[in-house]
Order: structure tokens, then sequence, then C-alpha cells
């Protein structure tokens, strides 16, 4: 079964405007990831927060967590049209393996 | 550097075919992996590899089977193909720093039917 669960399923904005995706998961984390896939090819790491983390910012990116919720949130800024792309959280509990959510098909309209 | 590929790109099989698809890293990275992804599904964890010699199941490893002779490389082969692998696989690698990080860099996919 999947562990991580995207809302929502897809999303569509006019470019400048903020996106925002959340993430909900199930058992205890070490750390959760975001991950880009542009139409077509593989997935592209954005930024990972580990389990003691509450909020971290890489460019246009900021990412929260919620350990008592189990739920993390993705917010993309000012999105342009490049950032087309479906989004993934995944989580890692143990180990070295990922479980992956199903995603957010985000589309930025010009 | 070329990072992860992944040969071929695409392929159609008969039910009952076999074939054997290659994923290659030039990233030194200890850790490899295999996953699918279908529609409405995200992706699944078929087989992973902690280091070169070994390998271990993850999600959906029925009906494939892995090899790790060299570190560079991760083979995923189906012995005996069926509808249900029609799918678009995606080799990872990754070299974890600490006991938590593990960003996977992935390669561009493979793109299989099964008729």
């Amino acid at each position: 079964s999947q562990q991580g669960e995207e809302d929502p399923q897809a999303l569509s904005i006019q470019e400048g405007e903020n996106a925002t995706m959340n993430c909900s998961y199930k058992t205890s984390i070490n750390n959760l990831q975001w991950y880009r896939q542009n139409s077509g090819r593989g997935l592209v790491h954005l930024i990972l927060i580990r389990s003691n983390e509450r909020e971290k910012h890489s460019g246009r990116l900021r990412v929260t967590l919620d350990t008592s919720k189990k739920s993390s949130s993705l917010l993309i800024t000012a999105s342009r049209a490049a950032d087309t792309a479906s989004y993934f959280c995944a989580t890692e509990t143990s180990g070295s393996r990922l479980t992956f959510g199903e995603g957010t098909q985000l589309t930025v309209n010009p | 550097n070329a990072g992860v590929t992944q040969t071929p790109k695409f392929r159609v099989l008969k039910t009952g075919q076999s074939m054997t698809l290659l994923c290659a890293q030039d990233m030194n990275h200890e850790y490899m992996y295999w996953y699918r992804q279908d529609p409405g599904m995200g992706l699944r964890l078929i087989h992973y590899s902690v280091g070169e010699g070994t390998t271990a199941k993850g999600e959906v490893p029925d009906g494939y089977n892995v090899s790790r002779l060299k570190k560079q490389n991760f083979l995923l082969g189906l012995e005996s193909a069926a509808p249900s692998q029609t799918s678009v696989y995606f080799c990872a690698s990754s070299r974890p720093t600490s006991v938590e990080s593990n960003e996977q860099f992935f390669g561009p996919g493979t793109r299989l039917t099964v008729l």
C-alpha cells in the first residue's frame, strides 16, 4: 500500500500564483522528500526534510513537515509555466527504501 | 557525467517472452533500485540493491529477477512477460551520506508493453 497520499490529485493555476500540494503518510519516518516529474521523464529530487525539521526552503520551494499530523506540504511561490509537472512526495521509513505517493499533477497556465 | 542511463527506452513484448532491462550509473553509488510506474499509482519498488552482489525484494517483486554483478550496473529481468507487466520502469541510484538522507537519482525510464 502507498505510504504517502497526495492532495490534490490535480491543480491548475495561473502563472505568478502560488501552488500548494499536501502529502499525508501513515507511519513514522526518517525523512520526507519531494520529487518532480516532467511528462515522459524520470523523477528529479527537489528537497528533503528530516523528521526533526519543521520547515525548509530552497529557492521558490518551501516545505513543511508536521510529524504529529503525519503530513507535509510543498509550496511553490510565483509559479511559472515551466513548473508544470507531476510532484511526488516520498517517505523514508527505514534503511534506504522510499515509498512514493501517487502524485499531484500541477498545470501552470501562461 | 551521464548519471543514470537505461536501455532500452521502449520495448514491445508478446506474452511469455523474456527480456532484460539494463540500468547503468557512473556516480559510484552503492544503492540501486528498480521501480514501476502505472497510471494513478505512483512508483512502486520492485527490487533494490545496497551493494555489488546483493539484492533484495521490494513491494512488487513477483515476476521479476535482478542481478548486481558490477557496482555500476543493475539488471532487471522478466522471465515470462505478462500483460500485467505493461508499465514504465525506472531505475534509480543513491549513495546515502548518513543513516537518514537518501536522495535518489533517476534514469529516463523504459516504456514496456506486453501484448
